[in-house]
């Protein structure tokens, strides 16, 4: 079947220090890839994407680039800032499903 | 434009009762999906609606139920509640479903407690 596995946390970090969670995948085919975001008490944001391999995805600063011949989906950023403490989600869409598979959830927490 | 709308926030239910939980997806998606998140499960699919149609389920009981109206509003319910029902809820919204890297649109969820 479709799993995910990301990075245990929780993890905390200090302000302007290089972050990266880890992301692996099992899925048939070519899925579709995904990170999001969860600030306390909201839904979940869509972080960054991308939908076949070698893309690299990007938005605020965070990376990801879909390695298919690791099965990997590693995200980073060079300089977190204390808005970035959240949950983040890697998450995938095989290519022949609606439904997103998401693993279990890194906590990260970036202290001033 | 307008996001996707949950209602309510938050809702406090007895055991054995009846709830039923809103989405309003943003204009003109036609597929919505719901999600229960957990501490212990994390994030776990339940089903999804594209044109009032049910296309996908995961593994939860009969007691959970949905619909999708012609509006592409969507609700779920879930009858004779248990106490590990207590979740936040989520729905996302996407154009059609067919996935082309679009991603889903999350709501801000509903807070479910079962008492």
């Amino acid at each position: 079947g479709n799993s995910v596995t990301q990075m245990e946390g929780p993890v905390t970090l200090s302000e302007e220090a290089f972050l990266t969670i880890n992301c692996t995948y099992t899925a048939t085919g070519y899925p579709s890839l995904f990170w999001y975001v969860q600030y306390p008490g909201e839904g979940l944001q869509l972080l960054l994407k991308a939908t076949k391999a070698d893309d690299k995805g990007s938005n605020k600063g965070f990376e990801a680039t879909y390695r298919k011949e690791t099965t990997s989906f590693h995200l980073e950023k060079g300089s977190v800032q204390v808005s970035d403490s959240a949950v983040y989600f890697c998450a995938l869409i095989p290519s022949n499903d609606y439904k997103l598979s998401f693993g279990a959830g890194t906590t990260v927490t970036v202290r001033a | 434009k307008a996001g996707v709308t949950q209602t309510p926030r938050y809702l406090i239910k007895t055991r054995g009762q009846q709830v039923t939980l809103s989405c309003s997806p943003i204009s003109g998606h036609r597929s919505v999906s719901w999600y229960q998140q957990t501490p212990g499960q994390g994030l776990q699919f339940l089903f999804e609606y594209f044109s009032e149609t049910q296309r996908n389920k995961g593994n939860f009981p009969g007691r959970f139920s949905g619909r999708q109206f012609s509006n592409s509003r969507s609700e779920m319910n879930v009858s004779t509640l248990e106490l590990g029902d207590s979740a936040l809820y989520l729905c996302a919204s996407s154009l059609d479903g067919t996935e082309t890297g679009y991603g889903y649109t999350f709501g801000s969820g509903t807070r479910l407690t079962v008492v």
